[in-house]
């Protein structure tokens, strides 16, 4: 059964460091999100991407955030410089209309 | 702000009980979903809910799709530990049809 896959499954960093969180969208999906869910909280929406561009973006997405489809299959989310209250498990989706295929997360934590 | 309100936040029953969970806003959603996560995993989608009124079942789960599509509910008949679990209500809004917004969860405990 297809799946999104995302890499690192664990990352630990220290603050004001550079991340790349990495996924693999199922391969037929045509929007891409990251969202992401502070340990025991909600899962929050970050972005939406299709056809190459940002559709919507959460107050959260702010410019220490980007996102990339750099070689047609990988999705990445890039921060820039992390911030403590950045440590959180950040989950990738794909979809084709609407619902969404999860991956298994990534999570971040700085230090 | 677009808001999904979800009620309990927790909830632990004995197995064979029945329950419901509520999802709530004042917005009106073009489609609702819901989805269940386990600890340490992504959540899975369990159901879409389109038409206001809508009601579908899958196996002892009954979703409700309000008829004014402000709010839906699960509806669990005779609760099994293997329901444990953190439900989620998912909202897309006609403003933003690719920005899909998660409620506060739900997070259920079923005692053997």
């Amino acid at each position: 059964e297809p799946e999104v896959t995302q890499t690192p499954s664990h990352q630990v960093t220290q603050m004001g460091q550079e991340v790349i969180l990495r996924c693999v969208p199922i391969s037929n999906h045509l929007y891409f999100y990251w969202y992401r869910q502070i340990l025991g909280q909600k899962v929050e929406f970050l972005v939406s991407f299709y056809n190459n561009e940002i559709s919507e973006k959460s107050e959260i997405f702010d410019d220490q955030f980007s996102v990339e489809r750099p070689d047609g299959s990988n999705f990445t989310l890039k921060i820039r410089s992390t911030k403590l209250e950045d440590s959180a498990m950040y989950f990738c989706a794909s979809s084709v209309v609407g619902e969404l295929f999860f991956g298994e997360g990534s999570r971040l934590t700085v230090l | 702000t677009q808001l999904l309100e979800q009620s309990p936040q927790f909830l632990s029953i004995q197995e064979g009980e029945n329950l419901t969970v509520y999802c709530n806003s004042s917005s009106v959603f073009s489609s609702l979903q819901w989805y269940r996560q386990e600890p340490g995993e992504g959540p899975v989608l369990l159901v879409t809910v389109v038409t206001g009124g809508e009601v579908k079942k899958l196996k002892r789960l009954t979703f409700q799709f309000g008829d004014a599509r402000k709010d839906s509910s699960l509806h669990i008949t005779a609760a099994q530990p293997g329901d444990t679990g953190l439900y989620l209500c998912a909202g897309v809004f006609y403003s933003s049809a690719s920005k899909i917004i998660f409620g506060s969860g739900t997070r259920l405990s079923i005692r053997p």
